[in-house]
């Protein structure tokens, strides 16, 4: 069964930029949930969608945006760039009842 | 307030030993979801083990163990035999609620294990 994948793994952006992200789910799991990674803040949750609905949203400005497509696929969005954005983006991937949640490798993104 | 407690900022362990990591939590809900990943240098989030709040038995996976003591808000992670791969972060987090999958994260702890 493949695992949690995301795309690119790497990316460097300009201030000012936008920069789309993508997760695929493992197969079957129709929950994904993003997740920021900074030294300073920890690990903070962005949202989720299950089923093309946007379920629950963290704490964070409307720079940041997402969506679900048909096939559980997922996109976040974060627009006009600051250098705090820089980050490691984690995407995960939940099963039906809830009891695993999957990790993708992440997108480590730096904004110069 | 704090979801999440990791006190343990980094930990030192013998090969062959067992280590345990502390994590206290705080919820009202009576369902909720216990977690415990393993981060690497890499960066992936490796998932290591879960326990629910109503699950009778701790969980174990392998050398995973989790001692849960509900009533203390405690769930800490047992690893027995440790091995050189084991160095890494370690990280708490927990669900609350039935249907609601956002995880609340713990600081973390790193632990370093020495030959």
């Amino acid at each position: 069964k493949a695992g949690v994948t995301q795309t690119p793994r790497y990316l460097i952006k300009t201030r000012g930029q936008q920069v789309t992200l993508s997760c695929s789910p493992i197969s079957g799991h129709r929950s994904v949930s993003w997740y920021q990674q900074t030294p300073g803040q920890g690990l903070q949750f962005l949202f989720e969608y299950f089923s093309e609905t946007q379920r629950n949203k963290g704490n964070f400005p409307g720079r940041f945006s997402g969506r679900q497509f048909s096939n559980s696929r997922s996109e976040m969005n974060v627009s006009t760039l600051e250098l705090g954005d820089s980050a490691l983006y984690l995407c995960a991937s939940t099963s039906r009842q809830g009891s695993e949640q999957f990790f993708g490798p992440g997108t480590r993104l730096t904004v110069l | 307030a704090q979801k999440i407690t990791q006190t343990q900022p980094g930990m030192f362990v013998q090969e062959k030993e067992a280590v345990t990591l502390d994590c206290t939590y705080d919820t009202s809900d009576p369902s909720y979801g216990l977690f415990w990943y393993k981060q690497p240098s890499s960066g992936e989030m490796i998932f290591l083990i879960y326990q629910g709040s109503y699950d009778q038995q701790n969980a174990t996976e392998g050398r995973y163990s989790l001692n849960f003591q509900k009533a203390r808000k405690s769930a800490n992670l047992v690893i027995s035999a440790s091995q050189l791969g084991d160095s890494a972060m370690y990280f708490c987090a927990m669900r609350e609620g039935p249907h609601d999958y956002k995880l609340s994260f713990g600081a973390g702890t790193t632990v370093t294990v020495r030959a």
